[in-house]
């Protein structure tokens, strides 16, 4: 069974660099969804595809991240000019986009800024 | 936005059900309700979903209010393994999923 996959699973960078997060959905799942977690908080939706095209974006995402999914398959969430408060989990979820769909999840890439 | 109000922790014996309780007062009458669980550095692991009529599957059962404003998830005996945090969220929402509720399964 192949889920949902994050790369890399850890990255810890020093503040002001630029990151790149990569997620590989499920083959036939046409969302994909990007969420940011931190400690002890539930996961806090930043944005989500369906196909190549990005439907909706949180009021989070600021214009430091941004996040593509060019042949509709993969996608990177790249954050530039990394902050101290950019430290968390990144997680990604793929559906299928037919009525309310359950989402499934990768354990998610988890960023840590020096 | 709708959101949803979730107990911060509770606490089950093992092989005992375990009801989960969850708020959504403000829910519009397309939103789905989901539930997911999320284990310690892993992603949510979806459990089950509803709109209007009680559910069940393999994991657990989902119990709807009839106006629809609060939902209740049931394991029906609680094991060492269902210890989680577990969150209800509403679709059409944003997927707005809140603080979650820590299950502490005791042996």
């Amino acid at each position: 069974d192949t889920g949902v996959s994050q790369n890399p699973r850890h990255k810890i960078t020093k503040r002001g660099q630029n990151v790149t997060f990569r997620c590989d959905p499920i083959s036939e799942h046409n969302r994909l969804y990007w969420y940011r977690q931190t400690l002890g908080q539930g996961p806090e939706f930043l944005t989500y595809f369906q196909n190549e095209a990005q439907l909706e974006k949180s009021r989070l995402l600021s214009d430091r991240f941004s996040a593509e999914r060019p042949k509709g398959s993969f996608s990177t969430l790249e954050i530039q000019r990394t902050e101290q408060g950019d430290s968390a989990m990144y997680l990604c979820a793929s559906s299928l986009a037919d009525g309310p769909q359950p989402q499934h999840f990768g354990d998610g890439t988890r960023l840590s800024i020096l | 936005d709708a959101k949803t109000t979730q107990p911060n922790s509770m606490e089950s014996n093992e092989e005992e059900p375990v009801h989960l309780p969850c708020n959504h007062s403000t829910i519009s009458g397309t939103d789905y309700i989901h539930w997911y669980r999320q284990l310690p550095s892993q992603g949510p692991e979806y459990v089950i979903h509803g709109l209007t009529s009680n559910v069940n599957n393999r994991m657990a059962s989902l119990a709807i209010a009839e106006d629809r404003k609060s939902s209740t998830l049931i394991l029906h005996r609680a094991t060492l393994r269902d210890a989680a945090v577990y969150y209800c969220i509403l679709i059409g929402n944003q997927f707005y999923f809140g603080t979650g509720t820590s299950l502490t399964v005791i042996p």
